[in-house]
C-alpha cells in the first residue's frame, strides 16, 4: 500500500529557485522520512522528523510536519543542478515495523 | 550507500530459474529490509527482519524468499513463482524505528 503520496509528481525549476514538495499520508505515524534518489541509484536519507516535531532543518533543507492534516513538506532553498533527483517521503506508521513509501516527486533543476 | 553492500549490480534470470540477491551490512543494525522498485514508482516492501532468525512478509512477498542466519546478511531469493521479476531491488538496514540506510541496489532482468 502506498500511504505516502507526494505532490507534485514532477517539478521543473531554474537554478537558484526554491523547490517545495508535499507528502500526504493516511494513518498515525511514529516518524516521517525524506529520501533522495538519483537515477538508477540507491536512496540517500535526508531528514527524519518525529510525530512530536513540527519542523527540522538540515543545510538548505527544511521539513515541516502537520499531524492534524497528515501532511509534510520538503523545501529545498537556492536549488542547484545537482539537486536534480527523485524525492520520496516514507512513513513509519504505528504498528507497522517498516517504511511505506510514496511514488515520489521528480525534480529537475535547470542550470 | 553507507555500510551496506548489494551484489551483483546486474542479474539476469532465465525462465524457471531461482536467483539470489546478496545484501550485507556492517552497521550492526538489527533490522534489515528488502524493497522492490518498478520504473517511475516508489518502493514496495517484500520482506523484513527485526532480528536474526526471524523475518516477516511485506506487502508483495509472493514469489520471494529470505533467510536471516547472520546479523550482517539478509539474502533474497527470487523464485520461479515470481512471474514478473524485472525490477530494481533495494536492501536497507536500521536500528528499529530509526533511519533506514540503503544499499546501491541490484537490477534484475529476465532473459
Amino acid at each position: 500500500s502506498q500511504q505516502g503520496e507526494e505532490d507534485p509528481q514532477a517539478l521543473s525549476i531554474q537554478e537558484g529557485e526554491n523547490a517545495t514538495m508535499n507528502c500526504s499520508y493516511k494513518t498515525s505515524i511514529n516518524n516521517l522520512q525524506w529520501y533522495r534518489q538519483n537515477s538508477g541509484r540507491g536512496l540517500v536519507h535526508l531528514i527524519l522528523i518525529r510525530s512530536n516535531e513540527r519542523e527540522k532543518h538540515s543545510g538548505r533543507l527544511r521539513v515541516t510536519l502537520d499531524t492534524s492534516k497528515k501532511s509534510s513538506s520538503l523545501l529545498i532553498t537556492a536549488s542547484r543542478a545537482a539537486d536534480t533527483a527523485s524525492y520520496f517521503c516514507a512513513t513509519d506508521a504505528a504498528g507497522r515495523r517498516a517504511l511505506t513509501f510514496g511514488s515520489g516527486t521528480r525534480l529537475q533543476v535547470q542550470p | 550507500d553507507g555500510g551496506i553492500t548489494q551484489s551483483p549490480k546486474y542479474l539476469f534470470r532465465k525462465e524457471g530459474q531461482n536467483v539470489t540477491l546478496s545484501c550485507e551490512q556492517n552497521l550492526n543494525h538489527d533490522a534489515m529490509y528488502w524493497y522492490r522498485q518498478d520504473p517511475g514508482q516508489g518502493l514496495r516492501l517484500i520482506y523484513y527482519s527485526q532480528i536474526v532468525n526471524d523475518f516477516q512478509k511485506g506487502d508483495i512477498a509472493e514469489g520471494y524468499s529470505v533467510s536471516r542466519e547472520k546479523k550482517e546478511s539478509f539474502p533474497l531469493t527470487v523464485t520461479s513463482a515470481q512471474k514478473n521479476p524485472t525490477a530494481f531491488y533495494l536492501c536497507a538496514s536500521s536500528i528499529p524505528g530509526e533511519t533506514q540506510y540503503f544499499g546501491p541496489g541490484t537490477r534484475l532482468l529476465v532473459l
